[in-house]
């Protein structure tokens, strides 16, 4: 059974630039919820998506859009990059959709913008 | 919007003794609370859960206890161990929900 990865490990930009994390999810997993880390603090939700849909969204600008493949695995997209936007993501799959499954994360992308 | 609150930034505890790791939350619509565990470097790792119906779930040296009247959550180790020390993050959903809100995080120390 593969856990959930995620790429890349690091990642450094430029504010304003645009950037792409990835995430495996564990297999026989349909759900991918991705959160945002900031130092100290604990994972914000970011959103959810369940089969190719976004099932649901936390209070994030539309500049955080993401992805969700047949596979399962997922992109969480960030345009327009701010300083703030520094911080690790996290990505955790699940069985199902919603809040109510155990949710498996991956390690996590160590995002900071300059 | 703080819904979920651990106050304790840090726990230090001898090995061998209980760790008691604590959580409030404000939102009367939680009906499920998790405890996870993050070592540097990994993700998180789910530790043990707890639904609203029930008022404590035991998995071996963890457990959970939940007061609903008083909306606070607390997590027992007992007995404590060195690769115990870790952060650790009370989270909170509800059914028919999305999205799992979290804690800051308490990191423990257990001292050999």
């Amino acid at each position: 059974e593969t856990g959930v990865t995620q790429s890349p490990t690091h990642l450094i930009k430029t504010r304003g630039q645009q950037v792409t994390l990835r995430c495996s999810s564990q297999s026989g997993h349909n759900t991918v919820s991705w959160y945002q880390q900031a130092l100290g603090q604990g994972p914000q939700f970011i959103f959810q998506y369940y089969r190719e849909e976004e099932n649901g969204r936390g209070n994030f600008p539309p500049r955080f859009s993401g992805l969700q493949f047949p596979n399962y695995s997922s992109e969480l997209n960030v345009n327009a990059l701010e300083l703030d936007d520094s911080a690790l993501y996290l990505c955790a799959s699940s069985l199902e959709g919603g809040s109510s499954y155990e949710q498996y994360f991956g390690p996590g992308t160590r995002l900071t913008v300059t | 919007d703080q819904q979920v609150k651990q106050n304790s930034p840090s726990l230090s505890v001898q090995e061998g003794r209980i760790s008691i790791l604590n959580c409030d939350y404000t939102n009367s619509m939680f009906d499920y609370f998790l405890w996870y565990k993050k070592y540097p470097a990994e993700g998180p790792t789910f530790l043990i859960s707890i639904s609203s119906i029930k008022d404590k779930n035991e998995d071996g040296r963890f457990t959970v206890f939940l007061n609903k009247s008083a909306k606070h959550l607390s997590l027992h180790i007992v007995p404590s161990q060195p690769g115990d020390s870790a952060v650790y993050f009370c989270a909170a959903s509800y059914t028919g929900g999305f999205k799992t809100i979290f804690g800051a995080g308490t990191r423990l120390f257990v001292k050999a």
